[in-house]
């Protein structure tokens, strides 16, 4: 099956600098890589997602990049501000997305120093 | 439209018990998947429904179970409590589970004692 290993666990950066966080996947037929926030104590919700027929996405303050020949890909948040602060978890799937075969990595806690 | 809604959001059980955990999806939405989420082991799959039959399901023993009725509506059954079964158990709803977007509730929050 699928494997998603994350990078850092825990990422403290200072307000208004940049934050990346990596991820790895195992199986090359994987094709969808979303990414979702979990702020304390509330449910984690999607904010960005890409498919394996780009390269880069971007909304915002946000990005995604994906390397299919390397099989990782990342969240690039720039400018950070306080609202940054939270969980972030990556996932792949290999059908498309949903709950169809979707496997997490552990989380990585986002930490906005002000 | 009315988000996942997920009862009870907190309760307390002793080793040995059962529990049964619900989950009402967004209106329209077919599929509703389970994850169990514990601090540093992330969200870890569980099982997924769609239209009352499973149709995936995680590496978890036999005393985890579920079901999904005829209006999407599902539940999750764990006999023979362990502690280490204490956790924020989160279902998600999606309109066929290919769309994409998963749509979270906000958990139940199990404790064994």
């Amino acid at each position: 099956g699928e494997n998603v290993e994350q990078h850092p666990s825990t990422l403290s950066v200072q307000e208004g600098d940049s934050a990346v966080i990596k991820c790895t996947y195992s199986d090359s037929a994987s094709n969808y890589f979303p990414w979702y926030k979990q702020e304390l104590g509330k449910r984690p919700q999607l904010i960005i997602d890409i498919r394996s027929n780009v390269g880069e996405k971007k909304d915002q303050r946000i990005a995604v990049t994906l390397n299919k020949t390397a099989k990782h890909f990342s969240l690039h948040i720039t400018e950070t501000q306080p609202e940054d602060s939270a969980v972030y978890f990556c996932a792949a799937s290999d059908s498309g997305g949903g709950a169809d075969g979707l496997t997490f990595g552990k989380g990585t806690h986002l930490i906005i120093q002000p | 439209k009315a988000g996942v809604t997920q009862t009870p959001r907190y309760l307390i059980k002793t080793r040995g018990q059962q529990v049964t955990l619900s989950c009402s999806p967004i209106s329209g939405h077919r599929s509703v998947s389970w994850y169990q989420q514990t601090p540093g082991q992330g969200l870890q799959f569980l099982f997924e429904y769609f239209s009352e039959t499973q149709r995936n399901k995680g590496n978890f023993p036999g005393r985890f179970s579920g079901r999904q009725f005829s209006n999407s509506r599902s539940e999750m059954n764990v006999s023979t409590l362990e502690l280490g079964d204490s956790a924020l158990y989160l279902c998600a709803s999606s309109f066929q589970g290919d769309t994409g977007e998963l749509f979270f509730g906000e958990g139940s929050r199990l404790t064994v004692l």
